[in-house]
């Protein structure tokens, strides 16, 4: 039962564009989520992370939208940098999604 | 800083052996992870514990087995090991069930 769910496997987008990374999840019980990413040979990093009672968490460049009636949250990264190039896992209680491969091209 | 370690990084063994991933934090958190990843899914929660004492299986089935004597140390064990075992297996530790995880950079294992 996948109750985090990341339907994208890849996004290639222009550095100095905007990356979206979409995430829905299933369980109306979850109230705390979080974006991680991933370089290779290394285990995820924390980036950013939203509570239930608010709709948007901003950080820099990172931006997390939450979306409770529909059960969905994105990641905005604007600017987006080709250090961002990573995999991005959205993540809510001890749950992850299958993680989101970003490119960032120069 | 966040420090957690996993030990080894790679492992290729043989079918039947009997192997123990180490992972070991030095940030006094009660609570440690292990999920297993292949590549282009998601992470799969196999064992967790909230302090020393406490293990708890995750959502995926696994046939490993972990401990937790000490708060700073969760290993998990495979009495034999078998090609299906074949996977990425990352250890996480956290203050609480709600707060970020902290990851070890992963031990990748095979067994042929």
């Amino acid at each position: 039962d996948q109750q985090v769910k990341q339907n994208s496997p890849s996004l290639s987008v222009q550095e100095g564009r905007i990356s979206i990374l979409n995430c829905d999840y299933t369980n109306s019980m979850f109230d705390y989520f979080l974006w991680y990413k991933k370089y290779p040979a290394e285990g995820p990093t924390f980036l950013i992370s939203i509570s239930s009672i608010k709709d948007k968490n901003e950080d820099g460049r990172f931006t997390v939208f939450l979306n409770k009636s529909a059960k969905h949250l994105s990641l905005h990264i604007v600017p987006s940098q080709p250090g961002d190039s990573a995999v991005y896992f959205c993540a809510a209680h001890m749950r992850f999604g299958a993680g989101t491969r970003l490119t960032v091209k120069p | 800083e966040a420090d957690i370690y996993q030990t080894p990084r790679y492992l290729v063994i043989g079918t039947g052996k009997k192997i123990t991933l180490e992972c070991s934090q030095t940030m006094g958190h009660d609570k440690m992870y292990w999920y297993q990843q292949d590549p282009g899914m998601e992470l799969h929660l196999i064992h967790y514990s909230y302090g020393v004492n406490s293990t708890e299986k995750g959502d995926l089935s696994s046939e490993s087995t972990v401990s937790r004597i000490r708060t700073e140390h969760f290993p998990l064990t495979l009495e034999s090991a078998r090609p299906s075992h074949t996977s990425q297996y990352l250890c996480a530790s956290s203050e609480d069930s709600y707060n970020e995880q902290f990851f070890g950079p992963g031990t990748r294992l095979t067994v042929l």
